[in-house]
């Protein structure tokens, strides 16, 4: 079975500042990751996948297989970078199971002025 | 395009009564998926389907019931709910293709007194 760990549950940082939200699984092939963001009062929504190795709102994340962690991370925070950030892991290539998601228990990201 | 619908928006139960969660979509997408959002837990998986009329459980089915008799429609039903179903509720749905993310929609959040 697959898990995944956000140890952080809040995470506050200045604007303009450094963001890295912290990512670890395990799963004993080979994953799909990915990032969702929930903005307030919002539905979520897709914000990166590892796979497509994409820059999105300058959020980046690369997977690191040897440490199996994805931490997504943005050089300079942005007041509207606020929001709650899910990291979702799926067995990769496998569909018959219906490309079911397992996600960590998210990080609220507060940027403050 | 509307993506995913879920009514009602918002709900308040007493323990004992019943209720169905409804949830549309209008991508095609062959998978759809129940999950709940409880605060310090993530989002977890009740039930999913991976076609109209299947239907299989996830990792907190009990107290739940689902159908899928149209391709497009996901309906989530609890039979007599209690106050550990005070949650949000969130449907979303995915192609069957390997490395598309979800398409969630705007959540139901019950209370159940």
């Amino acid at each position: 079975a697959q898990r995944v760990t956000q140890p952080e549950k809040l995470l506050s940082v200045f604007k303009g500042a450094p963001v890295e939200l912290k990512c670890n699984y395990s799963y004993s092939g080979s994953p799909e990751l990915f990032w969702y963001v929930q903005y307030s009062r919002q539905r979520l929504q897709l914000l990166l996948r590892h796979i497509s190795r994409e820059s999105i709102k300058g959020f980046t994340a690369d997977l690191n297989k040897g440490e199996t962690s994805f931490h997504l991370k943005k050089p300079f925070a942005q007041e509207e970078d606020s929001a709650m950030y899910y990291c979702a892991l799926k067995p990769l290539g496998l569909t018959g199971g219906g490309n079911k998601l397992t996600f960590g228990t998210g990080t609220q990201l507060k940027v403050e002025l | 395009n509307a993506g995913v619908t879920q009514t009602p928006k918002f709900r308040v139960l007493k323990t004992g009564q019943s209720m169905t969660l409804l949830c549309a979509q209008d991508m095609n997408h062959e998978y759809m998926y129940w999950y709940r959002q409880d605060p310090g837990m993530g989002l977890r998986l009740i039930h999913y389907s991976v076609g109209e009329g299947t239907t299989a459980k996830g990792e907190v089915p009990d107290g739940y019931n689902v159908s899928r008799l149209k391709k497009q429609n996901f309906l989530l039903g609890l039979e007599s709910a209690a106050p550990s179903q005070t949650s949000v509720y969130f449907c979303a749905s995915s192609s069957y293709r390997a490395n598309y993310g979800y398409t969630f929609g705007s959540g139901t959040r019950l209370t159940v007194v």
